[in-house]
């Protein structure tokens, strides 16, 4: 069965750099999302992607995160200036249309600790 | 914005039982529900999932129940065996949104 894939399964960055999430969707899907699960905590909504755009976007979703499809197979989540309460689990999904219309299918996630 | 609330938090069953989980939402928008199961290491995997326009839905061993009027919904996993053991999610979308609003979680542990 299709699989949703994410690299790196853990990563490791001090406070204020960088980091790239990436995520390979299952191939004929056309709508992606993020999401991210503090330890001990709720799945949290960040954003959804469909047609080269953000089609949503949580309050968690500021001007320290975005999103980028860089070729036709991979899909991106970047944070800017990392802060230690952004250390969680990363979640990328997939569907075939729309959420309401075909269900999510997830990965099984990046841990990212900030220190 | 939307809200799930589940019930139990934690939950112990011996093999053979059934366990039933509740969720209950606050959007009367809300329209599609699914449960996702969560093993250890990986990420939420969808078991089963309905639709506001039906209120029963079951596959195998596992149902689940919607009320649309009391806004809340329910899993039902009978014959209860120990792969059977994760965290278990409910989640409610609206039609017009993009954004799964998920519950808190509940650990189920079946004992052999």
């Amino acid at each position: 069965e299709p699989e949703v894939t994410q690299t790196p399964s853990h990563q490791v960055t001090q406070m204020g750099q960088e980091v790239i999430l990436r995520c390979v969707p299952i191939s004929n899907h056309l709508y992606f999302y993020w999401y991210r699960q503090i330890l001990g905590q709720k799945v949290e909504f960040l954003v959804s992607f469909y047609n080269n755009e953000i089609s949503e976007k949580s309050e968690i979703f500021d001007d320290q995160f975005s999103v980028e499809r860089p070729d036709g197979s991979n899909f991106t989540l970047k944070i800017r200036s990392t802060k230690l309460e952004d250390s969680a689990m990363y979640f990328c999904a997939s569907s075939e249309q729309g959420g309401y219309n075909s269900p999510l299918h997830f990965g099984n996630g990046t841990r990212l600790t900030v220190t | 914005g939307e809200n799930v609330e589940q019930h139990p938090s934690t939950l112990s069953v011996q093999e053979g039982d059934s366990a039933v989980i509740k969720c209950t939402y606050s959007d009367s928008a809300s329209n599609y529900f699914p449960w996702y199961k969560q093993e250890l290491g990986k990420g939420p995997q969808l078991i089963i999932d309905i639709r506001s326009n039906v209120g029963e839905k079951k596959d195998q061993r596992i149902a689940v129940t919607l009320n649309k009027t009391a806004k809340h919904f329910s899993l039902h996993i009978t014959e209860t065996q120990p792969e059977d053991s994760a965290v278990y999610f409910c989640a409610a979308m609206e039609t017009s949104g993009s954004r799964l609003t998920f519950g808190e979680g509940t650990q189920l542990t079946v004992n052999p």
